[in-house]
């Protein structure tokens, strides 16, 4: 099977502009997280989509959203770019939704910068 | 949310085994203990995840203490790819698939 993917792996933006990250799940996973990682703040966890409904959201401010297809598939948006949002933004897909009695698989990444 | 303590480095060498520690004493009853690793460069991996009985899998062992207010994963025989984050995650029963990931701990591995 073939792992999570994630689409691009590296990106160059400048403030004020808008990106949009997309991450494809392992086939058959119904449950799409995303994380932001930097290194002040370390992971933290941005939203999970299951079944095209978001489950759960982070502490981060309205400019940061996301959506899931009926394919799992899953994109994130993060509009007005700032220099903080400059990070490695991770997703992570499961076949549950049930975090306790299950694992995630995750994917390589996407690294963002904004100038 | 249930919080873990764990020692901010480690070192091993190539081919010794490798006791990870975690401390949650306000562990509940119903919180599953998970481990996931991340490599340089990489995104997190998953290890291996129990709630109250020691597991093992091929990539590593858990050993829960009794009372549950501590864990340890073991790497039986360290590698070079092992360097890594450790992070030792609870996940309530119902929870949904929200990690919280602490500081972990950094594994170095000497040749």
């Amino acid at each position: 099977k073939a792992g999570v993917t994630q689409t691009p792996r590296y990106l160059i933006k400048t403030r004020g502009q808008q990106v949009t990250l997309s991450c494809s799940p392992i086939s058959g996973h119904r449950s799409v997280s995303w994380y932001q990682q930097t290194p002040g703040q370390g992971l933290q966890f941005l939203f999970e989509y299951f079944s095209e409904t978001q489950r759960n959201k982070g502490n981060f401010p309205g400019r940061f959203s996301g959506r899931q297809f009926s394919n799992s598939r899953s994109e994130m948006n993060v509009s007005t770019l700032e220099l903080g949002d400059s990070a490695l933004y991770l997703c992570a897909s499961s076949p549950r939704t049930s975090g306790a009695n299950n694992e995630q698989f995750f994917g390589p990444g996407t690294r963002l910068t904004v100038l | 949310d249930a919080k873990t303590t764990q020692p901010n480095s480690m070192e091993s060498n190539e081919e010794e085994p490798v006791h990870l520690p975690c401390n949650h004493s306000t562990i509940s009853g119903t919180d599953y203990i998970h481990w996931y690793r991340q490599l340089p460069s990489q995104g997190p991996e998953y290890v291996i995840h129990g709630l109250t009985s020691n597991v093992n899998n091929r990539m590593a062992s858990l050993a829960i203490a009794e009372d549950r207010k501590s864990s340890t994963l073991i790497l039986h025989r360290a590698t070079l790819r092992d360097a890594a984050v450790y992070y030792c995650i609870l996940i309530a029963r119902g929870a949904t698939n929200k990690l919280i990931f602490g500081t972990g701990t950094l594994l170095a591995v000497q040749p």
